[in-house]
């Protein structure tokens, strides 16, 4: 059941340009969401939260924004580095059960 | 504190055979949930664990199995396996598994199944 959606695959972006990943959920219940970056033989590690009463977080150059009349999340990178460069899951939560999406591979072009 | 630690990190199987993978939470964690991971498919929800107790599930097969010790050590299990099931099987430990709880992820163990 595919309640948490990365519909894009992959993203590329130039070093300095802001990276935009998106995530789209059906369930109007979640009521909490997370950011998750994941390199290759590593497990994810969280990045960035947002509950269900805020419409934006931010953490240094990680801004997470939650619409949820459209049910649609976003996380925003400014500025880019090759750093960035991995595997972003977006997660969402309703009480302990914790849903992701298949994940976005960002590529960070210097 | 030492993170989360998973064994073993690689695996390979035939189709028929059982695994059991372990997972070492972080000190002082009492939450465990397994996921699976594979291409296109994202993290999958197997279960999640607190207290030696199964407290949720996600929506796979019996074969799955797993469970808790009191030291909050989990396993879990995989009984005839199928082609299918290689995949990359995390964990992830969290304080209580509450609604703002983070969850910390082990490496993974990657199972190939022949």
């Amino acid at each position: 059941d595919q309640q948490v959606k990365q519909n894009s695959p992959s993203l590329s972006v130039q070093e300095g340009r802001i990276s935009i990943l998106n995530c789209d959920y059906t369930n109007s219940m979640f009521d909490y969401f997370l950011w998750y970056k994941k390199y290759p033989a590593e497990g994810p590690t969280f990045l960035i939260s947002i509950s269900s009463i805020k419409d934006k977080n931010e953490d240094g150059r990680f801004t997470v924004f939650l619409n949820k009349s459209a049910k649609h999340l976003s996380l925003h990178i400014v500025p880019s580095q090759p750093g960035d460069s991995a595997v972003y899951f977006c997660a969402a939560k309703i009480g302990h059960d914790m849903r992701f999406g298949a994940g976005t591979r960002l590529t960070v072009k210097p | 504190k030492a993170g989360v630690t998973q064994t073993p990190r690689y695996l390979i199987k035939t189709r028929g055979q059982q695994v059991t993978l372990s997972c070492s939470p972080i000190s002082g964690h009492r939450s465990v949930s397994w996921y699976q991971q594979t291409p296109g498919q994202g993290l999958q929800f197997l279960f999640e664990y607190f207290s030696e107790t199964q407290r949720n599930k996600g929506n796979f097969p019996g074969r799955f199995s797993g469970r808790q010790f009191s030291n909050s050590r989990s396993e879990m299990n995989v009984s005839t396996l199928e082609l299918g099931d290689s995949a990359l099987y995390l964990c992830a430990s969290s304080a209580a598994g509450g609604w703002t709880d983070t969850q910390y992820f082990g490496p993974g163990t990657r199972l190939t199944v022949l």
